[in-house]
């Protein structure tokens, strides 16, 4: 059973131009976690999803920033019109219900806006 | 709110010392706290889950402790190896927030060998 993967591992993008981050949860997972990590700050929560529902998405910036997971397919992280403040590393997490279960992490998407 | 407080926020050890680290939370209410391993560049390793109903749990040489009432975890390794070196980031699961992950900003552990 393969862990929680990410890609790209590594995106660079110009300002203005959109950035699309995957996550495909762990076999038997329907719950993913998007969290965002700054430079010298700690894991923030961005959005909660399960199958084509956005649960919570209060931790996600009103602009620019939208997120998906669609019946088929991973779950899309989408950053439009980015920015050099978006250069961090975004975090999936996944989980297999929700309450007291564990959370699995991927290895991340570095994004750096130049 | 639920609000994740990590000390020391770093700290160097000699091979061979055992290691303590130590990790707050503000609202008692939770239903588990886990450990992460995060070397530098890369992702999350699991290393420990403690269910809120449980007091401690042990892999190897790491032991983890729960007191909830009081909003505290601690983290031990014993006798480091210059491999343990990287930050560790405690992170609390809650039933208001929707079961997202409250996390500290991490213990940066450098072992020196």
């Amino acid at each position: 059973n393969a862990g929680v993967m990410q890609n790209p591992r590594h995106l660079v993008r110009r300002r203005g131009q959109e950035a699309r981050l995957r996550c495909s949860p762990m076999k038997g997972h329907s719950h993913v976690y998007w969290y965002r990590q700054l430079p010298e700050e700690g894991l923030k929560f961005m959005v909660y999803l399960q199958k084509e529902n956005i649960i919570d998405e209060s931790g996600m910036p009103k602009e620019r920033f939208s997120a998906e997971f669609p019946k088929e397919g991973p779950s899309i992280l989408r950053i439009q019109q980015v920015v050099r403040g978006d250069s961090a590393a975004y975090f999936c997490a996944s989980s297999p219900t929700t309450g007291m279960t564990e959370a699995f992490f991927g290895q991340g998407t570095r994004l750096t806006v130049v | 709110k639920q609000e994740v407080t990590q000390i020391p926020a770093a700290l160097s050890v000699p091979e061979g010392e055992n290691l303590v680290l130590n990790c707050s939370f503000t609202d008692s209410a939770i239903y588990n706290l886990q450990w992460f391993r995060q070397d530098p560049g890369k992702g999350l390793t699991s290393l420990l889950l403690i269910q809120s109903s449980q007091r401690e749990q042990t892999s190897g040489r790491l032991n983890a402790s729960l007191d909830k009432s009081s909003g505290r975890s601690t983290l031990y390794i014993a006798a480091s190896q210059p491999g343990d070196s990287a930050t560790y980031l405690c992170a609390v699961k809650a039933p208001e927030g929707n079961n997202r992950l409250a996390f500290g900003k991490g213990n940066q552990v450098v072992v020196i060998p």
